[in-house]
């Protein structure tokens, strides 16, 4: 049982418009939210996170939004730039155990110039 | 230092074979941790070590799958008889404790 959902496995934005990749969980224990970026042939790298005891994160042209009551959670990216087109994969993790995220499936996101 | 570091990139075996991969992490970081990526899907928890302690190891680490870190320092991932559900990425992370994982490129398995 999946317990990290991305829905919308692409998104296709015009540069300079916003990008929002949108993520679910089921398991409200989770206490910490990561989003990680993964080009093809490497490794996913982390982007930016956030903790259950805020509602918003915000790191340059990356936020992130988490509403816990709705179990979701949204990374926005303004202006997006050719350059951000990757997968996006949003994880979790519970306080007590951040040795084990939880990712989901992905977000293909296409830039185009 | 270099990040973590995979070997081999790809490997492609017959089924019932037996393959070995190897993770270098990063000096520094006491934790090492073994993700398998399927087509399509996010990265999937296999099992992660504290130095050469392996604490902690998925329901999807069957009895085929052996994973060591004999100093800890390298990592190795062992699948015995591979089966053609075992095709996927194997990737390998290194963090200094709680949050910051650094992920490496991955070891694509190919069984054919």
């Amino acid at each position: 049982d999946q317990q990290v959902k991305q829905n919308s496995p692409s998104l296709s934005v015009q540069e300079g418009r916003i990008s929002i990749l949108n993520c679910d969980y089921t398991n409200s224990m989770f206490d910490y939210f990561l989003w990680y970026k993964k080009y093809p042939a490497e490794g996913p790298t982390f982007l930016i996170s956030i903790s259950s005891i805020k509602d918003k994160n915000e790191d340059g042209r990356f936020t992130v939004f988490l509403n816990k009551s709705a179990k979701h959670l949204s990374l926005h990216i303004v202006p997006s730039q050719p350059g951000d087109s990757a997968v996006y994969f949003c994880a979790a993790a519970r306080w007590h155990n951040f040795n084990k995220f939880y990712f989901g499936s992905g977000t293909k996101l296409n830039v185009k110039p | 230092d270099t990040g973590v570091s995979q070997n081999p990139r790809h490997k492609i075996t017959k089924r019932g074979q037996n393959v070995t991969f190897r993770c270098d992490p990063i000096s520094e970081h006491n934790r090492l941790y073994w993700y398998r990526q399927t087509l399509g899907q996010g990265p999937e928890f296999l099992t992660y070590f504290q130095n050469e302690a392996q604490l902690e190891k998925s329901r999807l680490l069957s009895d085929r799958f052996s994973a060591e870190r004999p100093k800890g320092s390298f990592s190795t991932l062992e699948i015995q008889r591979t089966e053609q559900g075992d095709s996927a990425m194997y990737l390998c992370a290194s963090s200094p404790g709680g949050l910051g994982y650094t992920f490496g490129s991955g070891t694509r398995l190919t069984v054919v």
